[in-house]
């Protein structure tokens, strides 16, 4: 149980065009996702919270305006990475969990490159 | 604020040796505590788990004690495999944090050798 999926695995795409991630809790309603990053041997780095049917807190630094994340349904987040730049390239990894319980399931992560 | 301090890599032993891999933190109240595993190209994976002082998690043959006195929760495995080659996170929960944010380690190379 507590799978999550996300889709696409890899995606490369030109600069300036617009990718859409999808995080999908497959067997349990996700109420709270969130949206990582991770760089090269580097640790995650937390950008957003999101919470099914409200807006997505951002952490600092994280451009709300080219981050766009939707939590449309308990199932399934979105992150679209709108106008995407050389320096979006990364490595996106999303996890789920339920309220009042402390764990998150992550999924296996989309990378992203831009040319 | 709350912090994750892990033991930098990578560390590279042999098949069968002894693994430590240490971790400590610093956290307000009584956080859960966790290690999480990413195998190359994917996503992170819950290894173990301990949510109050001197609960010790175990899996897969890995094992944390969470010590408070120390503030730690350092991942020991008495005899590692090549198929445990991986990065190890440490991470913290805090008490009754209904956002469950996890504040992460910057994370441990373990490459094992045959």
């Amino acid at each position: 149980g507590a799978v999550v999926s996300q889709h696409p695995s890899w995606v490369i795409c030109k600069s300036g065009t617009s990718v859409k991630i999808e995080c999908r809790s497959l067997d349990f309603q996700a109420t709270t996702m969130f949206w990582y990053r991770q760089f090269p041997k580097q640790s995650l780095m937390l950008m957003a919270t999101s919470n099914e049917g409200s807006k997505a807190t951002y952490e600092q630094g994280v451009e709300k305006d080219k981050f766009l994340i939707n939590h449309a349904s308990l199932t399934l987040s979105t992150l679209t990475v709108t106008s995407a730049h050389p320096e979006d390239s990364s490595f996106y990894i999303c996890s789920a969990s339920v309220t009042g319980k402390e764990t998150q399931y992550f999924g296996p992560g989309t990378r992203l490159l831009v040319l | 604020g709350n912090s994750v301090t892990q033991m930098e890599g990578p560390v590279t032993l042999s098949e069968e040796a002894f693994l430590t891999i240490n971790c400590t933190y610093t956290a307000t109240g009584y956080p859960s505590l966790f290690w999480y595993v990413q195998y190359p190209g994917e996503g992170l994976q819950l290894l173990l788990k301990a949510t109050k002082a001197d609960d010790k998690g175990s899996n897969k043959g890995f094992e944390a004690t969470y010590r408070k006195e120390t503030t730690s929760f350092h991942l020991e495995k008495g005899s590692v495999q090549v198929s445990d080659s991986a990065v190890y996170f440490c991470a913290l929960s805090p008490y009754n944090n209904a956002g469950n944010m996890l504040t992460f380690g910057g994370g441990t190379r373990l490459m094992v050798k045959p």
